[in-house]
Formats: structure tokens, C-alpha cells, sequence
């Protein structure tokens, strides 16, 4: 399950396979959406996004999936591979400033 | 594409101390910065949003004293933690985000220990 604060919810999965990272987005007025892998001790990188008069996109490896309905969004990884090891973080944004998840630490395992 | 630099990429102070991290755009012109701070596994953390020429401003409970930040051209900001005790050691990161533009572009961070 999940928690808050001090622990990361973890997502395990085998190299190879594809993994599906999820995120609720708190204000229904956002309107640009992000996601964002950061390795330990970096700075986040860009992964993809998605503005809200969209529901899917696709990049290489990667789809991210928009459900304004219930505000959720996610983030398909394809054949994930060892180096996705990373913690993912979605972001939003209506304004000037972007909003970033609690984030969910992927572990990839041969 | 777009990158933003900061330094140093590590710092240990003694309390109370004041500590200065630099953000640069290197290759763009960066009309507002952004600083955010992380505790370990902890999410990102907005504590000011600055615009070129402007005074910053500080999202609600961030001393504004404490943490002076300055932009005072397109391509650098700096913010300098004042005074610094233990419970300010975390990662700081700051974004850059061009004009009419709604990406940022993120700093490697700098991670600050008070002892």
C-alpha cells in the first residue's frame, strides 16, 4: 500500500517487462501535466507530457495516459530496463508553478 | 536541449554560517527561476518563484529573511541561505523556464549540510 512522508511507494518489477506508474493530480483547473524521473542525487528530467485537451501521448518507451475525470494520470513504461531504476514524479500545472507529486521509487530487477 | 547549471553541487556549512547557491541557464534565456527544496524521499518542494528584475516571491512559510534570492540577469540566480542551522541541510534545486514558455528546465541540485 501506500504511505506519505518518509516512505516512497516502491514498484518492482522484472527487466522486461512493462511497468505502469500512477499519480492523482489535486486541482481540476491544471491544465499541463509532466513527468519527471530523478536518479539519486539529481536534478528531475523531463520524460514526457501532456496538456488536458489530450488524454494519451506517446514517446519512445513511454505513454503517459490522462483521465480528467477522476484526475489521474499515468505513466507506461515498455520493456523497462535497469537503467529506469529511478524515483518518478508527476507534476501539474495551471499557472506559473508546477505542483509535483509524492512520487513512486521504480526498482527494476534482472 | 536546455541547460541549467548549478553550484556548488555540494556544501557543508557550520551553523550559523550563510551559504550562496548560483543557478545558471546556460544556453537560454531564463525570464523566471524557480528554487525548490527536497528532504530525503520527499517529494519537490516549491519555496520561491523569481522574476528577472523583480523581487521574488516566497510561497507561504519560507522566511523570505532567511532565504534571499536574487535574479539579477536572464541567465543567473542565486539564493543564499542566511544563518543556516542543521534543519535547513536538504537538496535545494532551482528550474529555468524561458519566456512564454510553460517548461522548466531543472538544475542537478546542490546538497546542503549544516553541522
Amino acid at each position: 500500500g501506500e504511505s506519505v512522508g518518509l516512505h516512497l511507494p516502491t514498484l518492482s518489477v522484472q527487466e522486461g517487462d512493462n511497468s505502469i506508474i500512477n499519480c492523482a493530480y489535486s486541482n481540476s483547473a491544471s491544465d499541463y501535466f509532466i513527468w519527471y524521473k530523478q536518479e539519486s542525487g539529481k536534478g528531475p528530467q523531463f520524460i514526457i507530457d501532456i496538456r488536458s485537451n489530450m488524454d494519451k501521448r506517446q514517446g519512445q518507451r513511454v505513454t503517459v495516459l490522462l483521465n480528467k475525470t477522476v484526475k489521474h494520470l499515468s505513466l507506461q513504461i515498455a520493456a523497462t530496463q535497469p537503467g529506469d531504476s529511478a524515483v518518478y514524479f508527476c507534476a501539474e500545472t495551471g499557472s506559473d508553478k508546477l505542483i509535483f507529486g509524492t512520487g513512486t521509487r521504480l526498482q527494476v530487477f534482472p | 536541449g536546455a541547460v541549467v547549471s548549478q553550484h556548488p553541487s555540494r556544501v557543508i556549512c557550520k551553523s550559523g554560517t550563510s551559504v550562496k547557491i548560483e543557478c545558471r541557464s546556460l544556453d537560454f534565456q531564463a525570464t523566471t527561476m524557480f528554487w525548490y527544496r527536497q528532504f530525503p524521499k520527499q517529494s519537490l518542494m516549491l519555496m520561491a518563484t523569481s522574476n528577472e528584475g523583480s523581487k521574488a516571491t516566497y510561497e507561504q512559510g519560507v522566511e523570505k529573511d532567511k532565504f534571499l534570492i536574487n535574479h539579477a540577469s536572464l541567465t543567473l540566480s542565486t539564493l543564499t541561505v542566511t544563518s543556516a542551522h542543521p534543519e535547513d541541510s536538504s537538496f535545494y534545486i532551482c528550474s529555468a523556464r524561458a519566456h512564454r514558455s510553460y517548461e522548466q528546465y531543472f538544475g542537478p541540485g546542490t546538497r546542503l549540510t549544516v553541522t
